[in-house]
């Protein structure tokens, strides 16, 4: 019964480099969605995504920002030419079915990047 | 103004006394509410689930929800110094998957 799991869970990066973050669902899970979560901030949405699907991307970035959900393996996010304003923790969410029929989100134990 | 205004704290309570925490929210479109705690450096773990005003108790955790006012409170008895832990609040539209949530209450439970 492996719950959300996420790596790495820390990652220093330097500016200018990029970041990508793996989220793998709890079994039989196929809706993902993306958080980010900054300091004394609540958690914000970034993307939704089912398998090989964008649903919603409206909380990203429209640059450097990118996520998929592919037919085989992980979620990644992946963040390009990382600026300090990147840091945060970034949390990976999972559901059986998508979020407006069953309401329940299990949560990773997130991925806290750390842009030098 | 914040969709969802939620005190941060922090809170600071003797072992076993009542801890109530809350928040209001601006949206009258939303129609579920969630409790989550996070603990230091850990993923948000659901708590409490309700979808209608009113209370709903799980064990020595009450939610409240009034959405006349806007306003949802989460109650802990007994508190246990296990409790201490930062709780977030969320809702979600009917038929929506975006959670929006506050910032969060930092709730310390002396023992």
């Amino acid at each position: 019964n492996a719950g959300v799991m996420q790596n790495p869970r820390h990652l220093v990066r330097r500016r200018g480099q990029e970041a990508r973050l793996r989220c793998s669902p709890m079994k039989g899970h196929s809706h993902v969605y993306w958080y980010r979560q900054l300091p004394e901030e609540g958690l914000k949405f970034m993307v939704y995504l089912q398998k090989e699907n964008i649903i919603d991307e409206s909380g990203m970035p429209k640059e450097r920002f990118s996520a998929e959900f592919p037919k085989e393996g992980p979620s990644i996010l992946r963040i390009q030419q990382v600026v300090r304003g990147d840091s945060a923790a970034y949390f990976c969410a999972s559901s059986p079915r998508g979020l407006q029929h069953t309401g329940e989100l299990f949560f990773g134990e997130g991925s806290r990047l750390t842009v030098l | 103004q914040k969709e969802v205004e939620q005190d941060p704290g922090p809170l600071s309570v003797p072992e076993g006394a009542i801890v109530s925490l809350n928040c209001t929210y601006s949206n009258s479109a939303f129609q579920y509410f969630m409790w989550y705690r996070q603990y230091s450096r850990k993923g948000p773990e659901l708590l409490m689930y309700t979808y209608s005003s009113g209370n709903k108790e799980d064990g020595r955790f009450t939610a409240q929800v009034d959405k006349s006012s806007k306003y949802i409170s989460l109650f802990i008895r007994d508190s246990q110094p296990s409790d201490s832990a930062t709780y977030l609040c969320a809702m979600i539209p009917s038929r929506d998957y975006k959670l929006s949530f506050g910032a969060g209450t930092t709730v310390t439970v002396r023992a």
